[in-house]
């Protein structure tokens, strides 16, 4: 398996433009996990899934922030409109139950100017 | 207060040589620990996960340990190798889920040849 596929890898917008970020998961994994990742506060879980069904999306900052997963293999977190703030790398993660462990993607590194 | 305190922030070492991260938290009720290893511009990668029960875990070179009761776990690395060079991020989960995580800010090791 491929790993954790995530697009783009990179993403320079400018403010107020919606940003779509992609992942698919290691096949069969059947949690799928969306973080964020600045200096100042680290690593932040934003919404996970369980069999494409959200389960918790506590983590997600504002109204401006959705996520979908339409189907096992493929998942998105959107921004719409974008802010500077929200400059940061965002990673998928997907594990084949909740005791194990998570496998990360590459990351998307997210620029908004 | 951060419930997941990592020391040291920082940590340069020579090649060769052991080293000790520490990861003190508060959460409760504890599910498990876990320990991450990032490389610069990757996704974190985990070394070790431990229960309740568990007071030990090696991976290679990398030995985690665990006492629940006094909420502390360390990261020894041994005979540490220039690819050890990365930041480690200590990661605790809280009750009977264990996608309700806590994140340390993580330590920044450095190996120097």
């Amino acid at each position: 398996d491929a790993g954790v596929i995530q697009s783009p890898r990179h993403e320079v917008t400018e403010m107020g433009q919606e940003v779509t970020l992609r992942c698919k998961p290691i096949s069969g994994h059947d949690y799928l996990f969306w973080y964020r990742q600045t200096m100042m506060r680290g690593l932040e879980l934003l919404i996970y899934f369980n069999n494409n069904v959200p389960i918790d999306d506590s983590g997600m900052p504002e109204d401006r922030f959705s996520a979908k997963m339409p189907n096992a293999s493929f998942s998105t977190l959107k921004i719409q409109p974008s802010e500077p703030r929200d400059s940061a790398v965002y990673f998928c993660a997907s594990s084949p139950d909740t005791y194990n462990e998570q496998f990360f993607g590459p990351g998307t590194r997210l620029t908004v100017l | 207060k951060n419930q997941v305190e990592q020391s040291p922030q920082s940590l340069i070492i020579l090649e060769g040589k052991n080293c000790t991260l520490q990861c003190n938290y508060t959460v409760s009720p504890f599910s498990n620990l876990r320990w991450y290893k990032q490389d610069t511009g990757r996704g974190p990668v985990s070394l070790t996960i431990m229960t309740f029960s568990e007071n030990t875990k090696s991976n290679g070179r990398y030995t985690a340990t665990l006492d629940a009761d006094t909420k502390q776990s360390s990261l020894h690395i041994t005979a540490s190798q220039l690819s050890d060079s990365a930041s480690y991020i200590c990661v605790v989960s809280i009750g009977y889920n264990n996608n309700d995580m806590r994140f340390g800010a993580g330590t920044r090791l450095t190996v120097k040849p």
